[in-house]
């Protein structure tokens, strides 16, 4: 079975600074996807960042880009120039073509000013 | 304008009552799920169904029954609630693009349901 690991439940980075979201995945597919989901406290789930397995280039969304390492199975997410609006939670998530979306367990990101 | 919509947003209501949730989306997508995010913020998928038909059952107890009466609707009929089904209740929909590669999954606001 697919499992991911948020091994970071929690995080601050002040405002302007880069920070950094790990995330390790299980799987024995060769062809599946990774998602960044953010949950602000209006409880909203708002994509953030996409990732085909089979892309070797890793997905960049403006300030969001990630380091997608597929023979270590990890998906880190980093965001550049922080801002206060993105203090949130911060799931990561596995997808196999035809499936659902399996979670990991989050990391509360606080952004301070 | 509103993509993935849940009605009501928020249900308070008392152990052993049966409750309905409702979700519609309007970007033409043929498959839509439920998952519940937990008082610890984990989410898990509950049930997922492609052009009304049912694909995915996640062990979830049969009090809980999904209907989908056409695509862009998914309603989560809950019977005899029962405390431990207070959560966070989100409807998702997506599709199968060209070449069969998933569309990503849209969310609805949710539907934070507490059981007294």
């Amino acid at each position: 079975a697919q499992t991911v690991t948020q091994s970071q439940p929690e995080m601050s980075v002040q405002e302007a600074e880069t920070v950094t979201l790990s995330c390790t995945y299980d799987t024995s597919e060769s062809n599946y996807y990774l998602f960044w989901y953010k949950q602000p406290p209006s409880r909203q789930m708002i994509l953030v960042i996409r990732q085909e397995a089979y892309k070797q280039q890793n997905a960049t969304e403006n300030r969001f880009s990630v380091n997608f390492q597929k023979a270590a199975k990890s998906f880190s997410l980093k965001i550049s120039d922080s801002q206060l609006g993105d203090t949130a939670m911060y799931f990561c998530a596995f997808m196999r073509n035809t499936d659902k979306l399996i979670f990991g367990t989050g990391t509360r990101l606080q952004v301070f000013p | 304008d509103t993509a993935v919509s849940q009605t009501p947003k928020y249900l308070v209501t008392q152990m052993g009552n049966d409750k309905s949730i409702k979700c519609e989306q309007n970007l033409g997508h043929d498959t839509m799920y439920w998952y519940k995010q937990d008082s610890k913020k984990f989410l898990k998928i509950m049930f997922s169904y492609n052009n009304k038909e049912l694909i995915i059952n996640e062990t979830v107890p049969n009090r809980f029954s999904p209907k989908s009466p056409d695509k862009a609707h998914l309603n989560l009929h809950i019977n005899s609630l029962e405390l431990g089904d207070s959560a966070v209740y989100f409807c998702a929909s997506t599709s199968i693009l060209a070449g069969g590669h998933k569309e990503t999954q849209y969310f609805g606001p949710g539907t934070r349901l507490l059981v007294l």
